[in-house]
């Protein structure tokens, strides 16, 4: 079946710090991707996504590339803030938006 | 937009109770309404998909005479434990995706349920 496997955290960061979360994907057909981030006590807000191969997703400064060759889907930000500091999910999803899978979640703590 | 208000956001009661949570689109009709299961540092779960005016689709090994879930209209949906034990605690989240096509999910802030 379709899975999402990320990096174990929790990533720890000075603020202004490059990041990078690591993501993979297994899925039969073309999926959508997506990140989500979740801070604490909240539910998920959808971060930005990708619909197809080679597609780029931006939003407040982070962004991911959709890359079929390596089943990948980074998350990328080059200056990270404390108000960053949440866990993020990565996610796929096929047939539509309908039926979302996510991957284990990457605590991020960035200290002052 | 595409606000999902979600209520309680949080609920301590005792063993054996039934609990109700509340999954509202705000600002949009939802067609179909998700509710998830979070576990402590665990992803989510799904555990059910509800399209307004049917049944819910259940996930493989959720009990759907435990978790009744409701979707009466496009913009509420609600999922009722049933006779709750502390293995239910958990933190429940919803999300609902406006109309058709290819719309991206949007959640709620989510339910912590403490049964004790």
């Amino acid at each position: 079946g379709d899975s999402v496997t990320q990096m174990e955290g929790p990533v720890t960061l000075s603020e202004e710090a490059f990041l990078t979360i690591n993501c993979t994907y297994t899925a039969t057909g073309y999926p959508s991707l997506f990140w989500y981030v979740q801070y604490p006590g909240e539910g998920l807000q959808l971060l930005l996504k990708a619909t197809k191969a080679d597609d780029k997703g931006s939003n407040k400064g982070f962004e991911a590339t959709y890359r079929k060759e390596t089943t990948s889907f980074h998350l990328e930000k080059g200056s990270v803030q404390v108000s960053d500091s949440a866990v993020y999910f990565c996610a796929l999803a096929t047939g539509g938006f309908q039926k979302l899978v996510f991957g284990t979640g990457t605590r991020l703590l960035v200290s002052p | 937009g595409a606000v999902v208000s979600q209520h309680p956001s949080r609920v301590i009661c005792k063993s054996g109770t039934s609990v109700k949570i509340e999954c509202r689109s705000l600002d949009f009709q939802a067609t179909t309404m998700f509710w998830y299961r979070q576990f402590p540092k665990k992803s989510l779960m799904l555990m059910a998909t509800s399209n307004e005016g049917s049944k819910a689709t259940y996930e493989q090994g959720v009990e759907k005479d435990k978790f009744l879930i409701n979707h009466a209209s496009l913009t509420l949906s609600t999922l009722t434990v049933t006779s709750a034990h502390p293995e239910d605690s958990s933190f429940y989240i919803c999300s609902a995706t406006p109309g058709t096509g290819n719309q991206p999910q949007h959640f709620g802030d989510g339910t912590r349920l403490s049964i004790l």
